[in-house]
């Protein structure tokens, strides 16, 4: 089964530096990332999601790397706010059947004013 | 904004007692999904449903048990409850498609037994 890691788990930060999250996965046949942000009291949200035939997606401070052949992928936030400050979740899934979604085990980004 | 809603956010109740988590959703989601979280910890899978009719157990073993018998309600029991079933459960839908879509998540319920 596929197996999705993800680093640092946790990532402290000045506001207005960049931050950068790390996910690794094992099966090739994978073709969709999301990535959700968790705030405290609340469920897991999507920010940004990117698939296997697209290297790179920006969403204003928000982008997303893909590179399919090391079989990683990065989410990248510039110019941090404290607002920032959440869980983040890497995740991974293929395309057929029940689409299972690997998640990683979380980033705690902490953006310091 | 919440098109999926969980009941209650918190439940603190004694051992051996019957609880049902409530979840449900309005966007007409096929696939939804229950999850067992840590609060900020990794999400483990523990039930899942294709649609009305169908359920699935997941990765990590519970013993709670789920229903789908309408497409925006998707119940989780626990028939007795014990200290160690003390969690946050999150519901979470998507839609069917060819290709992957991504899970829309409730706010969870905080469950405490003592």
């Amino acid at each position: 089964g596929e197996n999705v890691e993800q680093h640092p788990s946790t990532l402290s930060v000045q506001e207005g530096d960049s931050a950068v999250i790390k996910c690794t996965y094992s099966d090739s046949a994978s073709n969709y990332f999301p990535w959700y942000k968790q705030e405290l009291g609340k469920g897991p949200q999507l920010i940004i999601d990117i698939r296997s035939n697209v290297g790179e997606k920006k969403d204003q401070r928000i982008a997303v790397t893909l590179n399919k052949t090391a079989k990683h992928f990065s989410l990248h936030i510039t110019e941090t706010q404290p607002e920032d400050s959440a869980v983040y979740f890497c995740a991974a899934s293929r395309s057929g059947g029940y689409q299972k979604v690997t998640f990683g085990i979380g980033t705690k980004l902490q953006v310091i004013p | 904004e919440a098109d999926i809603y969980q009941t209650p956010r918190y439940l603190v109740i004694g051992t051996g007692k019957k609880i049902t988590l409530e979840c449900s959703q309005t966007m007409g989601h096929d696939k939804m999904y229950w999850y067992q979280q840590d609060p900020g910890m990794e999400l483990h899978l523990i039930h899942y449903s294709y649609g009305v009719n169908s359920t699935e157990k997941g990765d990590l073993s519970s013993e709670s048990t789920v229903s789908r018998i309408r497409t925006e309600h998707f119940p989780l029991t626990l028939e007795s409850a014990r200290p160690s079933h003390t969690s946050q459960y999150l519901c979470a839908s998507s839609a069917r498609d060819r290709d992957n879509q991504p899970q829309h998540f409730g706010d969870g319920t905080r469950l405490s037994i003592l």
